[in-house]
């Protein structure tokens, strides 16, 4: 089946530094979704696109959808304590229907005070 | 506004038992999703229901099943139960007409099968 390829598996930073990470697949998406989980939580959804090359931004989180529809990123400007946590994309495919989502193995964010 | 809900948190069976988990989504949400999460497999999708019709079933056994009732809250079933089950079972709601992939997730059923 298809499967997003997400990287890096973790990230240990200094806060105040600045975080990128990403997510490609071999198949097109209609849609790439950017979602944090924290421990014991669900994931919620940090951002959305739907449109190959859209740039958008959530605060410090900007996202792109690539050109091609393959992948996508997920920025993290001035990286703040409260980041920690493990992020994944999501992309749902063309004729998907609207809950079903294939999700990347996550990227796994510390933030050193 | 109350979250999606899901009940129990916690459990723990043995091999060869079933389990029922059950999830309320956001009122006014009328589509609900199931994704199982593990270490080593992440989020995958289970099955996906809408007006009390399952609309889209991910590559699990027969033994995992659902339903939804006509006031959208769901329930999922997994009969005969094995160690690879172990999972956060998540599930998450969405407003029909929504932007696709606007998932509201619930806090997850935590299944433990020894």
């Amino acid at each position: 089946g298809q499967q997003l390829n997400q990287s890096p598996q973790s990230m240990f930073i200094q806060e105040g530094e600045d975080v990128s990470m990403n997510c490609t697949s071999s198949s097109i998406f209609n849609t790439w979704l950017w979602y944090k989980q924290e421990p014991g939580e669900g994931p919620v959804l940090l951002i959305a696109l739907y449109k190959a090359g859209e740039l958008t931004s959530n605060g410090r989180l900007t996202a792109q959808f690539g050109i091609t529809r393959k992948d996508s990123f997920l920025n993290i400007s001035a990286s703040i304590p409260s980041d920690v946590g493990i992020y994944f994309c999501a992309g749902q495919s063309p004729g998907g229907s609207q809950g079903n989502l294939i999700f990347g193995k996550g990227t796994k964010l510390s933030v050193k005070p | 506004k109350a979250g999606v809900t899901q009940t129990p948190r916690y459990l723990i069976k043995t091999r060869g038992q079933q389990v029922t988990l059950s999830c309320s989504p956001i009122s006014g949400h009328r589509s609900v999703s199931w994704y199982q999460q593990t270490p080593g497999q992440g989020l995958q999708f289970l099955f996906e229901y809408f007006s009390e019709t399952q609309r889209n079933k991910g590559n699990f056994p027969g033994r995992f099943s659902g339903r939804q009732f006509s006031n959208s809250r769901s329930e999922m079933n997994v009969s005969t139960l094995e160690l690879g089950d172990s999972a956060l079972y998540l599930c998450a709601s969405t407003l029909q007409g929504a932007n696709t992939g606007e998932l509201f997730f619930g806090e997850g059923s935590r299944l433990t099968v020894l």
